[in-house]
């Protein structure tokens, strides 16, 4: 089946310090990717879509100049926090779909991020 | 705007009943899918079953069966013979079909006991 590598799994730094995320599908070709945050016991939240080679397309409420993503390529996608402080933390996941109305999104095992 | 309601929080089954989580979401669209993810604590996100709008039959994965409604704009998932293995959070997730983003629940948090 599809593969999603997400890495780093846990990051802990200071508060100030940028942290970057990576998300990669290994064995197919992820035209759109997906960036979710998800709160302690409550549910996956849509932070932003990106294409292959376009900027992404963030939802309301979610800061682009605080959650930087690039989709440089068929198969990376990278979040980065920038100046991170304690309210970043969270539990980051990317998903990856490929070309076509029918295909599922595959998940990446996520990303704990700490901020202290 | 599509939302996904999950009404029960939390469920529990004893190991090799039979229990059914509850989904209800609101579309004006008449061609879409519905998803079933299983979150264990390991906190992956693992595809359990998916639904086509269009087909009228009910998705089947094993012991994995749905129940989709869909004048009802209702899923709901029931989890045959339980496995301890089964206790996870499971979330009821839409999607459009000319969208890749996907909305999901808030979630169910089910337990089997031994």
């Amino acid at each position: 089946g599809a593969v999603v590598s997400q890495h780093p799994s846990w990051v802990i730094c200071k508060s100030g310090t940028s942290v970057k995320i990576e998300c990669r599908s290994l064995d197919f070709q992820a035209t759109t990717m997906f960036w979710y945050r998800q709160f302690p016991k409550q549910s996956l939240m849509l932070m932003a879509t990106s294409n292959e080679g376009s900027k992404a397309t963030y939802e309301q409420g979610v800061e682009k100049d605080k959650f930087l993503i690039n989709h440089a390529s068929l198969t990376l996608s990278t979040l980065t926090v920038t100046s991170a402080h304690p309210e970043d933390s969270s539990f980051y996941i990317c998903s990856a779909s490929g070309q076509g109305g029918n295909q599922p999104q595959h998940f990446g095992d996520g990303t704990r991020l700490s901020i202290l | 705007a599509q939302t996904v309601t999950q009404s029960q929080p939390e469920m529990s089954v004893q190991e090799a009943e039979t229990v059914t989580l509850s989904c209800t979401y609101d579309t004006s669209e008449s061609d879409y899918y519905l998803f079933w993810y299983k979150q264990p604590p390991s906190r992956q996100m693992i595809l359990v079953i998916r639904q086509e709008a269009y087909k009228q039959q009910n998705a089947t994965e094993n012991r994995f069966s749905v129940n989709f409604q869909k004048a009802a704009k209702s899923f709901s998932l029931k989890i045959s013979d339980s496995q301890l293995g089964d206790a996870a959070m499971y979330f009821c997730a839409y999607r459009r079909t000319r969208s890749n983003d996907m909305r999901f629940g808030a979630g169910t948090r089910l337990t089997v006991k031994p």
